[in-house]
């Protein structure tokens, strides 16, 4: 079956702390994504890469990095967590232009 | 650039009611078109999609038809159950991109 996970169900971080969001696939696929997801705003791209140490900015990369130095992980970076950056994040997965296959999210609070 | 607008819930219907939730689309070339659900605590699972014009998807009970000229691809099912309470996402992908979603349609059943 395949597979995305998330490290962390549910984070609580501090204001300022630097923040690790982990996301590991096991279906061998080149693309991964990073959305957030709000109340009323539906899911909003973050970054995405779609290879290996490649990584190309979603709609709202502000505050956030990506890390990709294996194929099978893709880590989303808070450089200075922020009260407005408290949301639910979901990694993703796809093999070229077939179906993207979600992780489980992770609840960040910043606090 | 791209987008998805599908209708504000909440919805509440009635067990054994008929769903319909509306999703139109803008966007340049001929995007395929899908809808998500995501049951409560738990990532996006895909439910149905549809590449090209007239194309139906469906599953679980559920359908929709990729309708180019009304810009639409409106989900719809017969008969809903309890288990059928979820939020529902209503996306479009060009080849080679990532999703773009719509807000988010809340359907809650009851018994």
């Amino acid at each position: 079956d395949v597979k995305v996970t998330q490290s962390s169900r549910y984070l609580v971080k501090r204001t300022g702390e630097k923040v690790f969001l982990e996301c590991v696939q096991d279906m061998d696929h080149e693309n991964m994504f990073w959305y957030r997801q709000d109340p009323g705003l539906g899911l909003r791209l973050i970054y995405f890469s779609y290879d290996v140490k490649m990584k190309e900015k979603g709609d709202i990369p502000e505050g956030y990095s990506v890390s990709r130095e294996k194929k099978e992980r893709f880590s989303l970076i808070l450089e200075s967590a922020s009260t407005n950056q408290t949301s639910m994040y979901l990694c993703a997965s796809r093999e070229g232009n077939t179906e993207a296959f979600f992780g489980q999210g992770t609840r960040l609070t910043v606090v | 650039g791209d987008s998805v607008t599908q209708m504000e819930g909440p919805v509440t219907l009635s067990e054994e009611a008929f769903l319909t939730i509306n999703c139109t689309y803008t966007a340049t070339g001929y995007p395929s078109l899908f809808w998500y659900v995501q049951y409560p605590g738990e990532g996006l699972q895909l439910l149905l999609k549809a590449t090209k014009a007239d194309d139906k998807g469906s599953n679980k009970g559920f359908e929709a038809t990729y309708r180019k000229e009304t810009t639409s691809f409106h989900l719809e099912k017969g008969s809903v159950q309890v288990s059928d309470s979820a939020v529902y996402f209503c996306a479009l992908r060009q080849a080679g991109t990532a999703l773009i979603f719509g807000k988010g349609t809340t359907l809650s059943v009851s018994s």
